[in-house]
């Protein structure tokens, strides 16, 4: 009955660590975005998952950013080599597809994603 | 290019006011247009959804106008409190993926 869930809450890292940010779904909810949102800017899609597949990753930067969700709920959206630019707020939101009357999108509070 | 722009300024109002944002697309032929709620430090809250194919929806004191001919949307909320301040975003959807593309949002403060 929790809504989605993302931790960590804060991750500092070095430039060229890697990073990996979970999202926990809605139970059920077949559909599982990722964002970014820099400050003071909206949320800009970055991949979407229907079910276990990328329906549409056009959002990623680079191949530095690849997202995972083997088993259809839980997501690791994993940032290789970061970079000071790769500094924002990941934001991961789901959503039950099939009710295509009202595709509202329920959003985790995200992962503020610090690189120095 | 696409591009969404809603007002980059803040809004400021006075309690039981009414506040009316804007948002404004070009380059876009959305199926949906969505309206969202955030709060510092947290991730957007659904308000409302509207289809192309509808001019007008409400809920409670929230009313928002959809206008494919002028590529506007214009979000009200009457008697406004000042538990409202906060962000709004408008976001647009093709209807295909499902993915959202929002605006910058625009911030609104109520004052007593």
């Amino acid at each position: 009955g929790a809504g989605v869930s993302q931790t960590p809450s804060n991750k500092v890292t070095e430039k060229g660590k890697y990073v990996e940010l979970r999202c926990d779904p809605i139970s059920g909810h077949t559909a599982l975005y990722w964002y970014r949102q820099s400050l003071g800017q909206g949320p800009e899609f970055l991949i979407y998952f229907q079910g276990t597949g990328a329906a549409d990753d056009s959002g990623l930067p680079n191949d530095r950013f690849f997202a995972v969700r083997p088993e259809g709920s839980v997501s690791t959206l994993k940032i290789q080599r970061t970079e000071r630019g790769d500094s924002a707020v990941y934001l991961c939101a789901s959503s039950d597809y099939r009710d295509r009357e009202a595709n509202e999108q329920f959003f985790g509070p995200g992962t503020r994603l610090t690189v120095l | 290019s696409q591009k969404i722009e809603q007002n980059s300024e803040a809004l400021n109002i006075q309690e039981g006011k009414t506040a009316t944002l804007t948002c404004n697309y070009t380059n876009y032929s959305p199926a949906y247009l969505q309206w969202y709620r955030q709060d510092p430090g947290r991730g957007p809250v659904f308000l409302l959804l509207i289809r192309e194919n509808e001019k007008e929806k409400r809920k409670e004191r929230l009313k928002v106008t959809f206008d494919t001919t002028l590529k506007q949307s214009l979000f009200h909320i009457t008697a406004s409190q000042p538990a409202d301040s906060a962000t709004y975003l408008c976001a647009l959807e093709a209807g295909t993926a499902s993915k959202l593309t929002f605006g910058t949002g625009t911030r609104l403060q109520v004052t007593l």
